[in-house]
């Protein structure tokens, strides 16, 4: 069966500082790779999408990047935290299209809370 | 562009009592739909999903959704509510294409008293 993992799950960090959030699927291979932030009170906001090994797209511009350095490892990046970057990180996956299964599948989360 | 519309922030039920949630979309075509649960600090987990063929859709922990065309809707329902389902539930809509975009409501955050 599928598991995707997120670490950490937890980070307090300095406004200005650098920030690496990872995320891993096991049990699949070629997914969509997907990371959303949650706001307190507010839907979920699609930040990147991958469709392959070094394939990003960005929904929205932001102070943030991803990676995408092998077929099931996604990793969020900032190179200084900004105080509005705080939120909830969540990392989801689904199959490729024409696989008849377009739900996607999310990790635990990691609370970012910048200071 | 696709969107979905929960109108409910928050509702509160008593146990035991039946549970409606209530979602409308906008979309071109036909729709993907899911609903989502969510308990605090962890993630989304799948309660059912919506693509074709019968519009009564039966999903995990007894709840079950109602496609309906006609009112672009999708509601979810319950029987018989038990306080673990407290939680924020999110209605979705994914549109077929590349990377197969969804669209989250903001959710309908649920709580039940005894």
């Amino acid at each position: 069966s599928q598991t995707i993992h997120q670490w950490p799950a937890t980070l307090v960090q300095p406004v200005g500082s650098p920030l690496s959030l990872e995320c891993t699927v096991e049990g699949t291979s070629n997914p969509n790779l997907y990371w959303y932030r949650q706001a307190a009170g507010r839907g979920l906001q699609l930040l990147f999408y991958s469709v392959g090994i070094g394939q990003i797209s960005s929904e929205v511009p932001q102070n943030l990047s991803a990676s995408r350095p092998q077929d099931r490892q996604f990793i969020l990046s900032s190179k200084k935290l900004l105080l509005s970057d705080s939120g909830f990180y969540l990392c989801a996956w689904s199959s490729q299209p024409g696989l008849a299964s377009y739900e996607q599948y999310f990790g635990p989360g990691t609370r970012l809370t910048v200071t | 562009a696709q969107s979905v519309t929960q109108p409910d922030i928050h509702i509160t039920v008593s146990e035991g009592a039946s549970l409606e949630l209530r979602c409308n979309y906008s979309y071109g075509a036909t729709p993907y739909l899911f609903w989502y649960v969510q308990s605090p600090g962890q993630g989304l987990q799948l309660l059912l999903k919506y693509f074709s063929g019968d519009t009564l859709v039966q999903g995990i922990k007894g709840f079950e959704a109602e496609f309906k065309r006609s009112q672009s809707s999708f509601n979810l329902r319950k029987p018989s509510v038990h306080w673990s389902d407290a939680a924020e539930y999110f209605c979705a809509v994914g549109a077929s294409g590349g990377y197969q975009k969804v669209t989250f409501g903001t959710g309908t955050k649920l709580q039940v008293i005894p």
